[in-house]
């Protein structure tokens, strides 16, 4: 079975502090992981993926296979990155192919 | 061109009734996948559809169903409604094929009385 974590619920940072919202997985395979963001009152929208090794409006994430994680990080967090993020993997065959979803992180970030 | 859509955007129903949610996918696009999302549980994954064929299908009740047609539109319908079934019910269309982004729509919200 495949599983998603993201331990914290909420997170409030300071604007220009560093930010990273926590994303652990189980699968024993190789999976596909992807960071999905909601900003209020919009569609889930992806974010980044680990395949594409790109930063998307600052944010970056590693896969680090040895601790299963796959973190979320922005050096200098910004009013405009309030939204709930999901972290989300999905395997390569099977009925793993299905999106899982961790429980979401609501990230604020204080004036 | 143009999102996902899905319709209708709000429904309020009686419990034991039953419901049918569509989705139009965007052009193109042949994976239609459909998720509950609620406060307590978060975004958990129905089923998927591909070229008119089920082919995921998550740990939901037989309540819960779908079909796709030739035109990729896809429907779920659920039966029996239970007020735990009051949700937001999200659509996401992708090409199928491994590594490419799902699309999701801006979700129905289901509430069961």
């Amino acid at each position: 079975a495949q599983r998603v974590t993201q331990p914290e619920k909420l997170l409030s940072v300071f604007k220009g502090a560093p930010v990273e919202l926590k994303c652990n997985y189980s699968y024993s395979g190789s999976p596909e992981l992807f960071w999905y963001v909601q900003y209020s009152r919009q569609r889930l929208q992806l974010l980044l993926r680990h395949i594409s090794r790109e930063s998307i409006k600052g944010f970056t994430a590693d896969l680090n296979k040895g601790e299963t994680s796959f973190h979320l990080k922005k050096p200098f967090a910004q009013e405009e990155d309030s939204a709930m993020y999901y972290c989300a993997l999905k395997g390569l065959s099977g009925s793993a192919r299905q999106l899982t979803f961790g429980s979401g992180t609501q990230l604020t970030v204080l004036p | 061109k143009a999102g996902v859509t899905q319709t209708p955007r709000y429904l309020i129903k009686t419990r034991g009734q039953q419901v049918t949610l569509s989705c139009s996918p965007i052009s193109g696009h042949r994976s239609v996948s459909w998720y509950q999302q609620t406060p307590g549980q978060g975004l958990q994954f129905l089923f998927e559809y591909f070229s008119e064929t089920q082919r995921n299908k998550g740990n939901f009740p037989g309540r819960f169903s779908g079909r796709q047609f030739s035109n990729s539109r896809s429907e779920m319908n659920v039966s029996t409604l239970e007020l735990g079934d009051s949700a937001l019910y999200l659509c996401a269309s992708s090409s199928g094929l491994t590594g490419t982004e799902a699309f999701f729509g801006q979700g129905t919200r289901l509430t069961v009385v």
